[in-house]
């Protein structure tokens, strides 16, 4: 089946740093990736849809200056967190879709990522 | 994308069906639902999805009311493994696009021996 990679699977960083979060379709093309965010106990939250070749869309409320989004190739998307503080502290993941596939076939996860910033 | 409402939690003995229902009232006809679980530290599993038809997979099965105002996950056979936060998400899928999931609370299911 489809399988989606993220890396790395947790990182811990200083604050004021920022941190680079990659999110790889490994067995098939995605021209468009979502990034979510998870807090403790929370339900995830988009954060903003990644288009291949083409800026990302952020949803309402979501600094993009701060999380930088790159979707340079049909196999890869990044997600940078810029200047990260505290409050970022979170489980980020990412999702896609096969480009071939039918429009209303689901969409695969990632494993997602843990940020702990210190 | 329409709401849904899921109970907070439930509880399953092992070896027994699981049924967790979904609320999705304000539901149009051209809007799916789609089955996620997330089991704790990872990210969301697929499960199964469908339009109006009762669906089947080696997973689960789906079973949607006919006038689609709500649904039922079945886990036929629940296990330990099974125990999960699932979700039940109503999506519009426009010819074309990759439309985004939004996630509501879901459904904690603790499966116990």
């Amino acid at each position: 089946g489809a399988v989606v990679s993220q890396h790395p699977s947790w990182v811990i960083c200083k604050s004021g740093t920022s941190v680079k979060i990659e999110c790889r379709s490994l067995d098939f093309q995605a021209t468009t990736m979502f990034w979510y965010r998870q807090f403790p106990k929370q339900s995830l939250m988009l954060m903003a849809t990644s288009n291949e070749g083409s800026k990302a869309t952020y949803e309402q409320g979501v600094e993009k200056d701060k999380f930088l989004i790159n979707h340079a190739s049909l196999t890869l998307s990044t997600l940078t967190v810029t200047s990260a503080h505290p409050e970022d502290s979170s489980f980020y993941i990412c999702s896609a879709r096969d480009r071939r596939s039918s429009y209303n076939s689901p969409l695969h996860f990632g494993n997602g990522t843990r940020l702990t910033v210190t | 994308d329409a709401k849904t409402t899921q109970p907070t939690s439930m509880d399953c003995a092992e070896g027994r069906a699981a049924n967790l229902p979904c609320n999705h009232s304000t539901i149009s006809g051209n809007e799916y639902v789609y089955w996620y679980r997330q089991i704790h530290s990872q990210g969301p599993q697929y499960i199964i999805h469908g339009l109006k038809n009762n669906e089947t997979n080696e997973m689960a099965s789906l079973i949607i009311t006919e006038d689609r105002k709500s649904s039922t996950l079945i886990l036929p056979h629940a296990t330990l493994r099974d125990t999960a936060v699932y979700y039940c998400i109503v999506r519009l899928s426009p010819t074309g696009t990759a439309s985004k999931l939004t996630f509501g609370t879901g459904t904690r299911l603790q499966v116990t021996l």
